[in-house]
């Protein structure tokens, strides 16, 4: 159980497209659903925090003009990342809590973005 | 001084050792801990959850939390080669915190035959 899928798990765009990027719970409903970023060796630092049909609430210097969150199932989150640039280059990864406190979280297997 | 901090390694042992990762806090809120395995490119597994002090086991994995220290642990024995991965610590506050998780560095590990 508890099984997080994030869909693409790779995508090259190029500069000034905007890209989306979905997660999904499979086998449980996602109260609260989180976005992560990953640089190579780095550990994962959080972006924003969704909970469902409510705005997503962003981390202090994440843009959130430039990285729109839609929590609109219980099942599903997405994360479009608009006008993007080299510097977006990045692993984002999801996560999901069946709880509104987020007790357990279940990351996606991610999803490497690179901006040429 | 970051919240969380863990020794990014990395750590090279050989099989069937027992490996031990740890992590230190400052943040005296912090009520949860969890470990996290993550294989190169592959998203965060969830390994252990605790909340309390003491230790708690799941088949070779022991975690270990000691609030008082603001210090927790993770003993892998009988380690194999499979468990080559980036063991990360993650912790969080109770109450409004929503589920943020603070995560430390990572630590880089190798298991050789």
């Amino acid at each position: 159980g508890a099984v997080v899928s994030q869909h693409p798990s790779w995508v090259i765009c190029k500069s000034g497209t905007s890209v989306k990027i979905e997660c999904r719970s499979l086998d449980f409903q996602a109260t609260t659903m989180f976005w992560y970023r990953q640089f190579p060796k780095q550990s994962l630092m959080l972006m924003a925090t969704s909970n469902e049909g409510s705005k997503a609430t962003y981390e202090q210097g994440v843009e959130k003009d430039k990285f729109l969150i839609n929590h609109a199932s219980l099942t599903l989150s997405t994360l479009t990342v608009t006008s993007a640039h080299p510097e977006d280059s990045s692993f984002y990864i999801c996560s999901a809590s069946g709880t509104s406190g987020g007790s357990e979280q279940y990351f996606g297997p991610g999803t490497r973005l690179t901006v040429t | 001084q970051k919240e969380v901090e863990q020794d990014p390694g990395p750590l090279s042992v050989p099989e069937g050792a027992i490996v031990s990762l740890n992590c230190t806090y400052s943040n005296s809120a912090f009520q949860y801990f969890m470990w996290y395995r993550q294989y190169s490119r592959k998203g965060p597994e969830l390994l252990m959850y605790t909340y309390s002090s003491g230790n708690k086991e799941d088949g070779r994995f022991t975690a270990q939390v000691d609030k008082s220290s603001k210090y927790i642990s993770l003993f892998i024995r009988d380690s194999q080669p499979s468990d080559s991965a980036t063991y990360l610590c993650a912790m969080r506050g109770g109450g409004t915190s929503y589920g943020k998780l603070t995560f430390g560095q990572g630590t880089i590990l190798t298991v050789h035959p």
